[in-house]
Parts: C-alpha cells; sequence; structure tokens
C-alpha cells in the first residue's frame, strides 16, 4: 500500500521567515495530495491540495509543489505568523488517503 | 458552513467497557472514515465506509467495529476498551473517493 513519509517532524522559525515541510510517497499511482493544518483542540483542516496534473499551486501565503517524477511534494509558507503554529500534514491518495507523521511548526514572534 | 460533529469532546471509560464514538455528517458524503491519532504515528485508518450498511476495514481493525445504519451517521465501536486504545479519534467524511476530507474536531477517550 501506500506509505507517505514527512520531514521534518518539528520546525521553528522566527516570525517573517519561510517554512517548509516535504513529504516522499512511494505508489506512483497516487493523484491527489492534500495538506492539513491541526490546531490545538481541533480537528485537521484543508489548507491546500494539488492533483497530480499540476506542478505547483498558490493561496496567498501557502504553496504547494509536486514532483511526481521523483514523487515528492512540499508545502511552503512564506512570512510566517505566530497564528501559522500548528501541526501540519501531508497526504496522499489513491483508493483511501495515507497520512504522514506530522510536522509540529513554531513560528517565534 | 458544512459540518463533521462528533458527540464526544473527551470521554473517560474503564477497561471492558463496551464504548460508542459518534459522528454525524451534514453535507451529504457518501463516504465516512475513521481514524485514531497518536504522537509520532499521525492518522492511522480504522474502518470506513463508501455506503449505508457498508463497511470495510483500515489498517487496525483490531478491537473496533463500525456501524453506518444512515448516509449521515457512522459509529465507531469499542467492544471491550482497553487502556491502549487510549487516544484521540477522528471521523472525516468526503464526497467522492477523489477529494479531500472534512474533520471533526476529535474525540480524545481515556481508557483506565
Amino acid at each position: 500500500g501506500e506509505n507517505v513519509e514527512q520531514h521534518p517532524s518539528t520546525l521553528s522559525v522566527q516570525e517573517g521567515d519561510s517554512a517548509v515541510i516535504k513529504c516522499t510517497y512511494s505508489d506512483s499511482a497516487s493523484n491527489y495530495f492534500p495538506w492539513y493544518k491541526q490546531e490545538l483542540g481541533k480537528g485537521p483542516q484543508l489548507i491546500i491540495d494539488i492533483r497530480s496534473n499540476v506542478g505547483e499551486k498558490k493561496d496567498q501565503r501557502i504553496a504547494v509543489t509536486l514532483n511526481k517524477t521523483a514523487k515528492h511534494f512540499s508545502l511552503h509558507i512564506t512570512e510566517t505568523q505566530p497564528e501559522d503554529s500548528a501541526v501540519y500534514f501531508c497526504a496522499a491518495l489513491i483508493n483511501d488517503m495515507r497520512f504522514g507523521a506530522g510536522t509540529r511548526l513554531t513560528v517565534k514572534p | 458552513d458544512v459540518k463533521v460533529t462528533q458527540s464526544s469532546r473527551y470521554l473517560v471509560k474503564r477497561t471492558g467497557e463496551k464504548v460508542f464514538l459518534e459522528c454525524v455528517q451534514d453535507m451529504d458524503h457518501e463516504n465516512m472514515f475513521w481514524y485514531r491519532q497518536d504522537p509520532g504515528l499521525g492518522l492511522r485508518l480504522i474502518y470506513f465506509s463508501y455506503d449505508v450498511k457498508m463497511k470495510e476495514k483500515g489498517d487496525i481493525p483490531e478491537g473496533y467495529s463500525v456501524s453506518r445504519e444512515k448516509k449521515e451517521r457512522f459509529s465507531l465501536i469499542l467492544e471491550s476498551a482497553s487502556t491502549n486504545q487510549t487516544s484521540m479519534y477522528l471521523c472525516a467524511s468526503s464526497m467522492t473517493g477523489r477529494n479531500g476530507y472534512t474533520f471533526g474536531s476529535g474525540t480524545r477517550l481515556t481508557v483506565v
């Protein structure tokens, strides 16, 4: 089955800096790659997604890139703010969604 | 605002008890899922359902069962709770198999 690996497990940045989280997947048939943000005490919320026919997608300060050949995709957050602090999960979908282990992002004011 | 609602935020149960976790979605989604979330392990799929009365095992179904009698409701059942089932349980739903999931806020279950 699909296996998704996510790095780093923790990431600390200064407010205003950029943050990058990387994921790799094993099954080349995966065709949909969402990213979720989970704040304390809440369920994960979809923040951005990308399909396998697209290489990059951007939404304000967040962007996702996909390299199908290398089977990896990344989340980029620019101009980080303290409210970006959360746990971020990547996922890959074939028949069901497979999640990475999560990255705890801390943005220091 | 579309929602997935989990009936309890926190539960404390005793070892051996039968536990019901309820999940209701108001989006008319066909697909519903139960995950458990543990530190360092991410989200692991317990059971899922693509239709009423239908259920499929995920990666870690042992010790759990599910019920989907109505499209909007998907229940997770711990037949005889054990301490290793202490965890955060997340319910999710989706319209088709090709879109992102909508998650509930989670139920933090402690088995003592």
